[in-house]
Order: structure tokens, then sequence, then C-alpha cells
């Protein structure tokens, strides 16, 4: 069974701060996506990586898939207010999604 | 990245009745999937929607509870049989690019069963 672990489950910090959120599994996959959630609404699909050791940069958010494509991480630069939501990985296996345990953020200002 | 859209988008049902959602993708998408995520928790896959034939089911969940249809690429329905209080949960529908490496949702369908 795939299994993607997220690490800090829970995390609430003050409005500048930087924070990394991991995702990590045993199994291997080939692309992997990191999605934000807000309340009442679908997740929002913020990233896809596809290569081991690929970094990708949305402006204050940066993410990186492991060399070996069985974890990954993303990491936050001077979070604001409006970055809190539920921060969720997927690994795309064989035919299928795999979603993270969820990382809930709180940004206060 | 792919359109999608689901419906109802909310209900409150009430105990032992079914309900039946559905949802609409662009052409776009190939593979279609239906998830739950009951609160406070992260998304769990109930079944990979194929399209004229039966859908396939992850463990803990079977068709007599959970039935599926995609008669088409772009329309997929879940039914939610019998319903519990158990059974409140998000229902999401989610599609994958032609490329594969992605999935989309769409806003997903908010059950309460009282």
């Amino acid at each position: 069974t795939q299994l993607l672990e997220q690490s800090p489950q829970f995390l609430s910090i003050q409005e500048g701060e930087n924070l990394t959120v991991y995702c990590n599994s045993s199994s291997v996959f080939s692309s992997l996506q990191w999605y934000r959630q807000e309340p009442g609404e679908g997740p929002v699909l913020l990233v896809t990586v596809v290569t081991g050791g690929e970094v990708k940069k949305l402006k204050r958010l940066t993410f990186q898939f492991g060399d070996a494509r069985k974890d990954s991480s993303l990491h936050i630069t001077a979070a604001q207010p409006g970055d809190t939501g539920l921060y969720l990985c997927a690994g795309a296996g064989t035919y299928k999604y795999i979603f993270g345990t969820g990382t809930r953020l709180k940004v206060l200002a | 990245s792919a359109v999608i859209s689901q419906k109802p988008s909310r209900d409150i049902c009430q105990r032992g009745t079914s309900l039946t959602i559905q949802c609409q993708v662009d052409s776009q998408v190939t593979m279609m999937f239906w998830y739950r995520q009951q609160p406070g928790q992260s998304l769990t896959l109930i079944a990979t929607a194929n399209q004229g034939s039966e859908a396939t089911y992850e463990s803990g969940f079977v068709i007599d509870k959970f039935p599926i249809s995609r008669p088409n690429l772009t329309f997929s329905t879940l039914t939610v049989s019998n319903m519990s209080p158990e059974d409140s949960s998000i229902y999401l529908c989610g599609g994958t690019s032609v490329s594969g490496n992605t999935i989309y949702f769409g806003e997903g369908s908010w059950l309460t069963v009282v």
C-alpha cells in the first residue's frame, strides 16, 4: 500500500516567518503534486514536479522533489495570512493518485 | 488545466436515503476518480471511474454502497447509498490531464446526513 506522510500535521506561525512542510513515502512516484485547500473549496493545484531533484518556485513558495522521487518538500518564505489553508501532497502511482495526510497551516497577522 | 464541475455542491440528506453526485469534465481529461474527504482529513480514493465498464474500487469501498457510472469520457456519477451520518463528507471528483501527471478537482459536493 502506498502511503504519503506529511509533517508537521499542524502549524501555526506569525506573519513573516518561514516554514517547511515535508511529504515522505517509501514508494516511488512518477510525479508529485502540491495542493492548497481552503474551507468550502476543492483542492487547488500549486505545482507538479516530475524529475528527481527538481526544484520549482512559485513566488514565495519553493517545491523540491527528492532525488529518488519518494519525497518532497514545500518551503514558504515570509508567510502571509493568505497562505493559511490545508496543504496536501499527492503522488501519482500506478493508475491512481495517493494523497498525503495533510498539513494545516495558520498564519497569524 | 482541466475544468471540472460537480453537482450538487451541497446537500442535507436523510438517513437511509441515497444521493447521486454528478461530475462533468472537459475534453482534456482522461482518467476520472472519486475521492472522499471527511471533516478535517485528507482525501481518500474511493474508486477509479472506468468508461463503459465497472469502476475499480479501493480497499474498504464497495460497489453496493458507492455505485459509480461513467457512460462517456466526460461524465461520471457517484451514488452514496443507504446513507448514515458517517457518510457526511466532501465527495470530490478528480480528472487527470492528457499527460497524466496531474489531477484536477472541482469544488466538491458537501454532504451532511441527518
